[in-house]
């Protein structure tokens, strides 16, 4: 049972280049999440999805782009890398139903420099 | 002001210690609240969840919530170096919401 898989684990971007965060999930889950770890600073939303075909922004979207095809995937995408986006991204994803107990299932991470 | 503070720690204590860990938020709305374990380099999982005033213990661990001050902790009784990590408060407004977390504490338990 793999759960939710990243890829890359790490990766050193140049300023401007683009590249794309992958992360998959085999939990049928329809609720997915992308967030982003600074130091000290616990865990920013970037945005989320309730089900394929449907996404949002979360608290800091700039600079990041998503969509959700399928059920498993949920991509992010960053265009026009920058030094501020140097930081450790997590993707998430729940089974939401009305009893549920806010159990999110993380990947193990990725680790982005923007130099 | 963030909505949710958490000291960052390092917090070290000898094994067997106990451990304490707190949350203070600001916005009285949130009504479910959850502790995160994080070891170093991989995601966070999920150690307790609470919904509203009252405590929870299971195992080890207990959960406290004092909505009245805003303030949530969590006890880890005879703490062990497998304990060290860092632990992340969390909290949202309803159920299925998109969770606040705290910045985290790190937690370090020494043999």
């Amino acid at each position: 049972n793999a759960g939710v898989t990243q890829t890359p684990k790490f990766r050193i971007l140049k300023i401007g280049q683009s590249m794309t965060l992958q992360c998959a999930q085999d939990m049928n889950h329809n609720y997915m999440y992308w967030y982003r770890q600074d130091p000290g600073m616990g865990l920013k939303l970037i945005y989320y999805s309730v089900g394929a075909g449907i996404t949002d922004k979360g608290e800091v979207p700039n600079g990041y782009n998503v969509s959700r095809s399928t059920t498993e995937d949920f991509p992010l995408r960053l265009e026009l890398a920058a030094p501020s986006q140097t930081s450790v991204y997590f993707c998430a994803s729940t089974e939401y139903q009305e009893t549920t107990n806010e159990k999110l299932f993380f990947g193990s991470g990725t680790q982005l420099s923007v130099l | 002001q963030k909505e949710v503070e958490q000291d960052p720690g390092p917090l070290s204590v000898p094994e067997g210690a106990i451990v304490s860990l707190n949350c203070t938020y600001s916005n009285s709305a949130f009504q479910y609240f959850m502790w995160y374990r994080q070891y170093s380099r991989k995601g966070p999982e999920l150690l307790m969840y609470t919904y509203s005033s009252g405590n929870k213990e299971d195992g080890r661990f207990t959960a406290q919530v004092d909505k009245s001050s805003k303030y949530i902790s969590l006890f880890i009784r005879d703490s062990q170096p497998s304990d060290s990590a860092t632990y992340l408060c969390a909290m949202n407004k309803a159920a299925g919401n998109k969770l606040t977390f705290g910045g985290g504490t790190r937690v370090l338990v020494k043999p």
